[in-house]
């Protein structure tokens, strides 16, 4: 398996632009998280699925952020409009289902990181 | 509020020395705790995941411990090198959510 796949690794787009990041995770894994990681911060959840399905957003930050998950392969994660304190690396991560979840870690991507000019 | 600590948040030693990295969580409902390396600039790589009913996990010349009862994870790194360097994380699953931990940053002088 290749792991978490993300895409693009690097964005740098102008203020306003809308930016959209791309995740694919694990096959069979039937959670997906994006994070977002600062230095000031550090890692911040910002949505997580489960089968597809958004199950707690309440870390995204704002209406300007919208994460999708059309199917169980592909996610994306939304900027629209970017600002410059959008400048961060975001991270996806997969892991398997609730029953056999406690035998499996997480696997992050290798993250995207957005620079917001 | 569930909170993961790690002390020291920076360490620096020389090579070949054995070390041991900390890590203190407030909620002991937890499923797993897992442990993570970021190199700069890279995403994270797992090291070590330790499940509830475990006590310990061993790989290569890492083990890391888990002591529910106390709320506590140790990663112990033995013959230190400079690839060691990096930053550690120490990351709490209670239910489906992470917590991670503030991050070691390890810097193993040559």
């Amino acid at each position: 398996d290749a792991g978490v796949i993300q895409s693009p690794r690097h964005e740098v787009t102008e203020m306003g632009q809308e930016v959209t990041l791309r995740c694919k995770p694990i096959s069979g894994h039937d959670y997906l998280f994006w994070y977002r990681q600062t230095m000031m911060r550090g890692l911040e959840l910002l949505i997580y699925f489960n089968n597809n399905v958004p199950i707690d957003d309440s870390g995204m930050p704002e209406d300007r952020f919208s994460a999708k998950m059309p199917n169980a392969s592909f996610s994306t994660l939304k900027i629209q409009p970017s600002e410059p304190r959008d400048s961060a690396v975001y991270f996806c991560a997969s892991s398997p289902g609730q029953r056999i979840m406690l035998n499996y870690g997480y696997t992050f991507g290798s993250g995207t990181r957005l620079t917001v000019v | 509020k569930q909170e993961v600590t790690q002390i020291p948040a920076a360490l620096s030693v020389p090579e070949g020395e054995n070390l041991v990295l900390n890590c203190s969580f407030t909620d002991s409902a937890i499923y797993n705790l897992q442990w993570f390396r970021q190199d700069p600039g890279k995403g994270l790589t797992s090291l070590l995941l330790i499940q509830s009913s475990q006590r310990e996990q061993t790989s290569g010349r890492l083990n890391a411990s888990l002591d529910k009862s106390s709320g506590r994870s140790t990663l112990y790194i033995a013959a230190s090198q400079p690839g060691d360097s990096a930053t550690y994380l120490c990351v709490r699953r209670g239910n489906e959510k992470l917590t991670f931990g503030t991050g070691t940053r390890l810097t193993i002088i040559p």
